[in-house]
C-alpha cells in the first residue's frame, strides 16, 4: 500500500531563515505529488505541483520554492522566511482520481 | 477566483440530526467531486466521491448529491455523531486529467451533544 511521510511535523523558524520541507512517498512509482498551505481561512491552497522529477508547476507567486530530485521526494524550500509563510503545510499524491495527503508539517514563523 | 466555493465557514448539528454541507463551483468543465474530512493537525482524508455521470453516490451515513445544471453539490451525514465533528472540504477536478484538484476553503461541522 502506498504511504507519505512529511517531516518535520512541526517546525518554528525565525523570519528571513531558510526553510526545507520534505515529502517521500513509498509504495508507488512517478506519482503526481502536490504541496498545498492551509492557512487561517484560506482553506487549502495549492503552492506547487509535479507530475515528474524536476518539472514543477508553481500556483502561487511567492517566495517559496519546490523541487523534485527523484522519482518519490518532493521539496518544499525557501530562502527567506517571512511571517506570511506561517501555517499547515501538506504533500500529496494522486491516485485515480483522488488525492492522498500526508500528515502535515505546523510552520510557525516568528 | 475561486472555482470551488463553501460559502458557510461553519455549522453546528445536533447530534444524530442530518448535517448538511453545501458547495458550488463555477468551472463546467469539472466532472469529479469528492469531499474530504480534516481533523487539527492531521492531513485531510478522503471521504466520498461522485462523478458528473451520476446525480448520487452513497456510502454508509455519507451521502454526496450532485446537481450539475446549478453547479452545486452536498453532502448529507445521517445520522450525525460526534466523530463527525472536522473541517470538510469540497474538491473538485476534470476526470482522468494528471494535474491539480481545486479544493473550497472548508466548512467546518461542529455536532453539538
Amino acid at each position: 500500500s502506498q504511504t507519505i511521510h512529511q517531516w518535520p511535523a512541526t517546525l518554528v523558524q525565525p523570519v528571513g531563515s531558510p526553510l526545507s520541507l520534505e515529502c517521500t512517498v513509498e509504495g508507488t512509482s512517478n506519482p503526481n505529488l502536490y504541496w498545498y498551505r492551509q492557512a487561517a481561512g484560506r482553506g487549502l491552497q495549492l503552492l506547487f505541483y509535479s507530475v515528474g522529477i524536476g518539472q514543477i508547476s508553481s500556483e502561487v507567486p511567492q517566495n517559496l520554492s519546490a523541487s523534485r530530485p527523484q522519482d518519490r521526494q518532493f521539496i518544499l524550500s525557501s530562502k527567506k522566511l517571512l511571517l506570511s509563510d506561517s501555517g499547515f503545510y501538506l504533500c500529496a499524491w494522486r491516485g485515480y482520481n483522488e488525492q492522498f495527503f500526508g500528515p502535515g508539517t505546523r510552520l510557525t514563523v516568528l | 477566483d475561486q472555482q470551488v466555493k463553501q460559502n458557510s465557514p461553519s455549522l453546528s448539528v445536533q447530534e444524530g440530526r442530518i448535517s448538511i454541507l453545501n458547495c458550488d463551483y463555477t468551472n463546467s468543465m469539472f466532472d469529479y467531486f469528492l469531499w474530504y474530512k480534516k481533523y487539527p493537525a492531521e492531513g485531510p482524508t478522503f471521504l466520498i466521491s461522485i462523478s458528473s455521470i451520476k446525480d448520487k453516490n452513497e456510502d454508509g451515513r455519507f451521502t454526496v448529491f450532485l446537481n450539475k445544471s446549478a453547479k452545486h453539490l452536498s453532502l448529507h451525514i445521517v445520522p450525525s455523531q460526534p466523530g463527525d465533528s472536522a473541517v470538510y472540504f469540497c474538491a473538485a477536478s476534470e476526470e482522468n486529467r494528471d494535474d491539480k484538484i481545486i479544493f473550497g476553503k472548508g466548512t467546518r461541522l461542529h455536532i453539538l451533544p
